[in-house]
């Protein structure tokens, strides 16, 4: 267990939905990242936060958006579903600083759009 | 952005064998390099990591190699064992910002 979690473990939708992945990350950590992982395909990037604040941006489509809070957990939205976002979706936490540069993650969500 | 590169995307190698994943780099300021290993629907897990102040990094069976003037890097697994088969990714970032991962390579080992 990495210490980081992840709601819901599995979403079923439809195309034209709109949907929010949740992310607690690691006590401590600072930052967290958001992963697509397409069917056997890589980790795409999406998007960073840094203690509540933007850090860096991925492959991100407009119709997706995040957000961290003051408490550190994140939020992933994801808009307009189609067909093509059935993915799993990682989300990862790490302390943030290059010392520490580490990313632990959390289970996934398994996301369906039918 | 930074690019990363993964060679073989896929690897199948005899027990006892040893394994070589190979990953290149585009952004000349990365200075730390992952590697995850992902088990078939579980989560990826890192398994080692090395940063650009040093050349090489060793953990039991596993090692890491780093070629900053060539911007490549590389994962040796020695003495492979039937549960080293995974999927295994490579990544760069600078610190902990932004890292991009490699596409994945496949390692199967045969018992």
């Amino acid at each position: 267990d990495s210490g980081v979690t992840q709601t819901p473990k599995h979403l079923i939708t439809a195309t034209g939905q709109r949907v929010t992945l949740r992310c607690s990350p690691r006590s401590g950590d600072l930052s967290v990242y958001w992963y697509q992982q397409s069917l056997d395909q890589g980790l795409q990037f999406l998007i960073q936060y840094y203690n509540g604040e933007e850090r860096a941006k991925g492959n991100i489509l407009e119709r997706f958006s995040a957000q961290q809070f003051p408490d550190l957990h994140s939020e992933l939205n994801l808009s307009s579903l189609e067909l093509g976002d059935s993915a799993l979706y990682f989300c990862a936490s790490s302390a943030g600083d290059y010392a520490r540069s580490e990313q632990f993650f959390g289970p996934g969500t398994r996301l369906t759009v039918l | 952005g930074e690019n990363v590169e993964q060679h073989p995307s896929t690897l199948s190698v005899q027990e006892g064998d040893s394994a070589v994943i190979k990953c290149t780099y585009s952004d000349s300021a990365s200075n730390y390099f992952p590697w995850y290993k992902q088990e078939l629907g579980k989560r990826p897990q890192l398994i080692i990591d090395i940063r650009s102040n040093v050349g090489e990094k060793k953990d039991q069976r596993i090692a890491v190699t780093l070629n900053k003037t060539a911007k490549h890097f590389s994962l040796h697994i020695t003495e492979t064992q039937p549960e080293d088969s995974a999927v295994y990714f490579c990544a760069a970032s600078r610190g902990a910002n932004d890292m991009r991962f490699g596409a994945g390579t496949r390692l199967t080992v045969k018992p």
